[in-house]
């Protein structure tokens, strides 16, 4: 079965560093997301991006976060200036189709440790 | 009131047990449903999504109570490998945006 694939699956930071997510979408997907989970807390939607713009973004996802899809394949999250509080898995997941009807096809997420 | 919302447990049941979560949610516009399935320190896993007439997979069921406002999920003869955190979906009407709820643990003993 076609995977989401995260790479690194752990990075550890020190504060104030920028710190680049990578993932790479099952490949047919048109839609492509990014969540975060604190130890212990609920899964919170970050941002969805298609058709190489974001679509939608939470309040989480300030100034700080960026989204870009370089080239064919990947799909990446970068934090500009990581703080303490950013430590959490993020996992990036992509459907086939648009609509809040679809089912999440996740990564296996990056645990993210800023120092 | 939390727009997605479940008893965090744990449920301790033996294998073999049945076992049902709920999950309440806020919006009354929401269309979309879902049961996702995370073990510990991994991602989220689709279980099953629910339709209004619920629907069955194996040993789980899922049901939509759209007047009272919540889903459930009911495990028939537990196993061990059961045992998981059970995360509620829901998906707010014209939004990509899925909510989580933080989940229902289930420890399945022998």
């Amino acid at each position: 079965e076609p995977e989401v694939t995260q790479t690194p699956s752990h990075q550890v930071t020190q504060m104030g560093q920028e710190v680049i997510l990578r993932c790479v979408p099952i490949s047919n997907h048109l839609y492509f997301y990014w969540y975060r989970q604190i130890l212990g807390q609920k899964v919170e939607f970050l941002v969805s991006f298609y058709n190489n713009e974001i679509s939608e973004k939470s309040e989480i996802f300030d100034d700080q976060f960026s989204v870009e899809r370089p080239d064919g394949s990947n799909f990446t999250l970068k934090i500009r200036s990581t703080k303490l509080e950013d430590s959490a898995m993020y996992f990036c997941a992509s459907t086939a189709l648009s609509g809040g009807g679809q089912p999440q096809h996740f990564g296996d997420g990056t645990r993210l440790s800023i120092l | 009131r939390k727009e997605v919302e479940q008893d965090p447990g744990p449920f301790n049941v033996p294998e073999g047990a049945t076992v049902a979560f709920n999950c309440t949610y806020s919006n009354s516009a929401s269309q979309s449903f879902f049961w996702y399935r995370q073990d510990c320190r991994k991602e989220p896993k689709l279980l099953m999504s629910v339709y209004s007439s619920g629907n069955e997979d194996g040993r789980f069921t899922a049901q939509l109570n759209r007047a009272s406002q919540y889903i459930s999920l009911l495990i028939r003869d537990s196993k061990l490998s059961d045992s998981a955190t059970y995360l509620c979906v829901v998906n707010r009407a014209g939004s990509y945006i899925p909510t989580f709820g933080r989940g229902t643990s289930l420890i399945v003993h022998p």
